[in-house]
């Protein structure tokens, strides 16, 4: 399995961030596997965004409770994340990853640099 | 949120060297510990789940141990692709956290 992430490069603040991880090498609806999201910033280093199940089931860090959905789209074998009202601190590597066994994140994407600026 | 605490932040060490890595948790985690490698412009690799088993391709030099809230990671023979930062991890609670990272310099 294989995940890669697209998304927007460079954001105005207050803008809805809008990512997409696209699976390849198996079906994201699959087996029992959880889906996450996490980012990685200098200031706050890794940060678990969220998670989902392939029936829609999600978790979310209460950080981000308020902003964040997680959905996900079997048809075209990739999930989402969307996160509201951005601002500079939400500028960070954004990652997809497959949550594995016990809970470790066992393939991850090679990431996307959001930068949030005016 | 659990707290995940690691030590040291950063050690330097030579090829060869037996290397120690501690993580300690808020509370426990029982072993729903991770550890993974995170090498400059890439992202993280899963080493070792459930604070001992190894995740597959990991070489044996790698290894895990705890339980509860204290857990160590060693590499008990330092190679020179081992030279990153390292990462523990709990996936015992929502929301899932991450230590601060350890890096292992020259």
């Amino acid at each position: 399995v294989q995940l890669q992430e697209s998304g927007p490069g460079l954001m105005n603040p207050s803008q809805t961030l809008s990512l997409t991880c696209s699976v390849s090498g198996g079906s994201i609806s699959s087996g029992s596997y959880y889906w996450s999201w996490i980012r990685q910033s200098a200031g706050k280093g890794l940060e678990w965004i969220g998670r989902l199940y392939t029936n829609d089931l999600t978790d979310y860090n209460p950080s981000f409770k308020s902003r964040v959905t997680i959905s996900v789209d079997t048809s075209l074998n990739q999930f989402s994340l969307s996160l509201k009202s951005m601002t500079a601190a939400d500028t960070a590597m954004y990652y997809c990853a497959r949550v594995g066994r016990y809970g470790g994140f066992d393939v991850w994407g090679q990431g996307t640099m959001v930068t949030v600026s005016s | 949120d659990i707290q995940m605490t690691q030590s040291p932040s950063s050690l330097s060490a030579s090829v060869g060297d037996r290397v120690t890595i501690t993580c300690r948790a808020s509370q426990t985690v029982s072993t729903y510990l991770n550890w993974y490698q995170q090498k400059p412009g890439k992202a993280p690799n899963l080493l070792i789940y459930a604070a001992s088993t190894l995740a597959n391709g990991v070489p044996a030099r790698f290894s895990g141990s705890g339980s509860g809230t204290d857990f160590t990671l060693v590499i008990s023979s330092l190679q020179p692709e081992d030279f990153a930062v390292y990462y523990c991890h709990q996936s015992y609670n929502i929301p899932r956290t991450f230590g601060q990272g350890t890096k292992v310099e020259i």
